[in-house]
């Protein structure tokens, strides 16, 4: 069955610091690969995706995730975090032509200003 | 704001009830999903509709069902609800089968 990890359940940074939430999923065949975000209260947005082409994505408020493939993953990243950047973080899958999206557990950041 | 409308915001029940949770999606859409997010098990894929049709299932209990009318809008419907039925459920929706799945406000669903 598709699986998708997300191993760290709460990340906690102080403003300025760099991220890095991991993501890793089992299926072997072709994905589609996202990260989305939930701040406090609110719905899902997408942060990026990627389909196909350049493994390094780049996504809105300066996020950016490399998806490698021999390595199952798909790791988020951002150079310095704000406190507004204090959501929840989802990583997640769709095996192509399925469009049903497997999501790992989520990454709770907090940011201390 | 996506564009994905759901109703209503809150709802509280009790066990056995049935209820309908409403969701309209983005203009020009085709395709619907429903999610439940809860503590325990997560963001699960309940199911999709497109243009009208059953596309896919997903972990769908069988005393929940939906729907996607003509106009594009969807329900979602529980019954016979149990306490473990609490959760956050999320509308999506896309253009096509396959594109990126854009996510409504969700409803907060509380079994009592």
């Amino acid at each position: 069955a598709q699986s998708v990890s997300q191993h760290n359940h709460h990340v906690i940074l102080s403003e300025a610091a760099s991220l890095e939430l991991g993501c890793n999923y089992s299926y072997g065949g072709t994905v589609n690969l996202f990260w989305y975000v939930q701040y406090p209260g609110q719905h899902l947005q997408l942060l990026l995706k990627y389909f196909s082409g350049d493994p390094l994505v780049k996504g809105i408020k300066g996020f950016e995730a490399e998806f490698i493939k021999s390595k199952f993953s798909f790791n988020l990243r951002k150079p310095s975090v704000q406190w507004s950047d204090t959501a929840e973080y989802f990583c997640a899958v769709d095996k192509t032509g399925a469009n049903n999206l497997f999501f790992g557990t989520g990454t709770r950041l907090t940011v201390i200003p | 704001d996506s564009g994905v409308t759901q109703t209503p915001k809150h709802l509280i029940t009790a066990t056995g009830q049935r209820v309908t949770l409403r969701c309209s999606p983005r203009s020009g859409d085709l395709s619907v999903y429903w999610y439940q997010q809860s503590l325990d098990q997560g963001l699960q894929f309940l199911i999709q509709y497109y243009n009208g049709e059953e596309r896919a299932k997903g972990n769908i209990l069988e005393r929940f069902s939906a729907q996607q009318f003509p106009d594009l809008h969807s329900e979602l419907n529980l019954s016979s609800l149990e306490l473990g039925d609490s959760a956050l459920y999320f509308c999506a929706s896309s253009p096509q089968k396959t594109d990126t799945q854009y996510f409504g406000p969700g409803t907060r669903l509380t079994v009592l």
